[in-house]
């Protein structure tokens, strides 16, 4: 069936770090691919999306890139920030709804 | 644009009550509407999925018997707990497609947390 695999958190990191947060799915066909935020208390915000391979997302300065032979949406930011700090999920959505990954935390210190 | 609201972002509820939550699109027609749940410090858990004018589909494991949802138009889907119980604290959140943007784009509500004492 269709899944979707992310790194275990939570991710703790330093101001101006390096994030990535890796993301890897099974699916038949070629399914759209998301990265979604959550911030305490909230919703789930879209972060970027890649509809096809070699398609890359970006937002905000998260980017991830369709890797259709790796199977993979890692997500990176080259900077974090502490207003990152949230929780990361990676989704897949196969054409009727979505399936989520387990969701990452990352925590971002000053 | 695409903008999803959820009411009430909060409630209490007594064991033993039924409690609305409502979804609603705000400037967009959403054919389809799907709810969730999802406990502390887990991912989402798809519930149902709710299409305009017909019957929701339930996923293994959810009763409908107990979480009702109704998506009487295209604006507006409701799920009820029928009867809840503290097991059914949770947060529920409802997201919609716009269908004008075909299929891939699905917007989310904010959440709604309820908690049944």
């Amino acid at each position: 069936g269709n899944s979707v695999t992310q790194m275990e958190g939570p991710v703790t990191l330093s101001e101006e770090a390096f994030l990535t947060i890796n993301c890897t799915y099974t699916a038949t066909g070629y399914p759209s691919l998301f990265w979604y935020v959550q911030y305490p208390g909230e919703g789930l915000q879209l972060l970027l999306k890649a509809t096809k391979a070699d398609d890359k997302g970006s937002n905000k300065g998260f980017e991830a890139t369709y890797r259709k032979e790796t199977t993979s949406f890692h997500l990176e930011k080259g900077s974090v920030q502490v207003s990152d700090s949230a929780v990361y999920f990676c989704a897949l959505d196969y054409g009727q709804n979505f399936v989520f990954g387990p969701g990452t935390r990352l925590s971002v210190l000053p | 644009g695409a903008v999803v609201s959820q009411h009430p972002s909060w409630v209490i509820c007594k064991s033993g009550t039924s409690v609305k939550i409502e979804c609603r699109s705000l400037d967009f027609q959403a054919t389809t509407m799907f709810w969730y749940r999802q406990f502390p410090k887990q991912s989402l858990m798809l519930m149902a999925t709710s299409n305009e004018g017909s019957k929701a589909t339930y996923e293994q494991g959810v009763e409908k018997d107990k979480f009702l949802i109704n998506h009487a138009s295209l604006t507006l889907s409701t799920l009820t707990v029928t009867s809840a119980h503290p097991e059914d604290s949770s947060f529920y959140i409802c997201s919609a497609r716009d269908r004008s943007k075909g299929a891939y784009e699905q917007y989310f509500g904010p959440g709604t947390r309820l908690t049944v004492t």
